[in-house]
């Protein structure tokens, strides 16, 4: 079965600093989707990009947040300023027909904020 | 505001007895709804999802789950758990028609005693 795939498995930066996660969608997929994790909580909707725009985003995504499909085949999630809080598995996902079809989700990104 | 609830947090079931995993939601239309399982270090992976029809739904791995309105739940089923089952299972509701979010549970923890 085809994969979605995200680098790095693990990040770890300091308190201000810009990280940007990385997810190679499955290729013939149209819709794209983060995800977060907060240990022992619900996994929570970041944001969905659609046709080289963002077609909803959750509170979570505020300013500091952004996304971008630079080269056609990778989505990136870049924090500007981490904070402590922002300490999560994040998870890519994509899907051929949106999120009421079959989403096929990465591995995920262990992102650390120290 | 749609949301998901699973109500228990840990569970152990013995290898080969039946398992039967809580779920209930809030959502003002026809619900999708979806059932996914994350082992560790994996991604999420669709068990099995409903939107109408039958409310006996089958998925991949020999589970199902049944749709029942009136109790606003969708339990996942499995009459025969194996070792290989231990995971975390995330049950999901369709945030819009548009399909553009998911909104999921905090997570049920299987364990499989032998």
């Amino acid at each position: 079965e085809p994969e979605v795939t995200q680098t790095p498995s693990h990040q770890v930066t300091q308190m201000g600093q810009e990280v940007i996660l990385r997810c190679v969608p499955i290729s013939n997929h149209l819709y794209f989707y983060w995800y977060r994790q907060i240990l022992g909580q619900k996994v929570e909707f970041l944001v969905s990009f659609y046709n080289n725009e963002i077609s909803e985003k959750s509170e979570i995504f505020d300013d500091q947040f952004s996304v971008e499909r630079p080269d056609g085949s990778n989505f990136t999630l870049k924090i500007r300023s981490t904070k402590l809080e922002d300490s999560a598995m994040y998870f890519c996902a994509s899907s051929q027909q949106g999120a009421n079809e079959k989403l096929f989700f990465g591995s995920g990104t262990q992102l650390s904020v120290l | 505001a749609q949301s998901v609830t699973q109500p228990d947090i840990h569970i152990t079931v013995s290898e080969g007895a039946s398992l039967e995993l809580r779920c209930n939601y809030s959502y003002g239309a026809t619900p999708y709804l979806f059932w996914y399982v994350q082992s560790p270090g994996q991604g999420l992976q669709l068990l099995l999802k409903y939107f109408s029809g039958d409310t006996l739904v089958q998925g991949i791995k020999g589970f199902e789950a049944e749709f029942k309105r009136s109790q606003s739940s969708f339990n996942l089923r499995k009459p025969s758990v194996h070792w290989s089952d231990a995971a975390e299972y995330f049950c999901a509701v369709g945030a819009n028609q548009a399909g553009t979010a998911l909104i999921f549970g905090k997570g049920t923890t299987l364990s499989v005693s032998s």
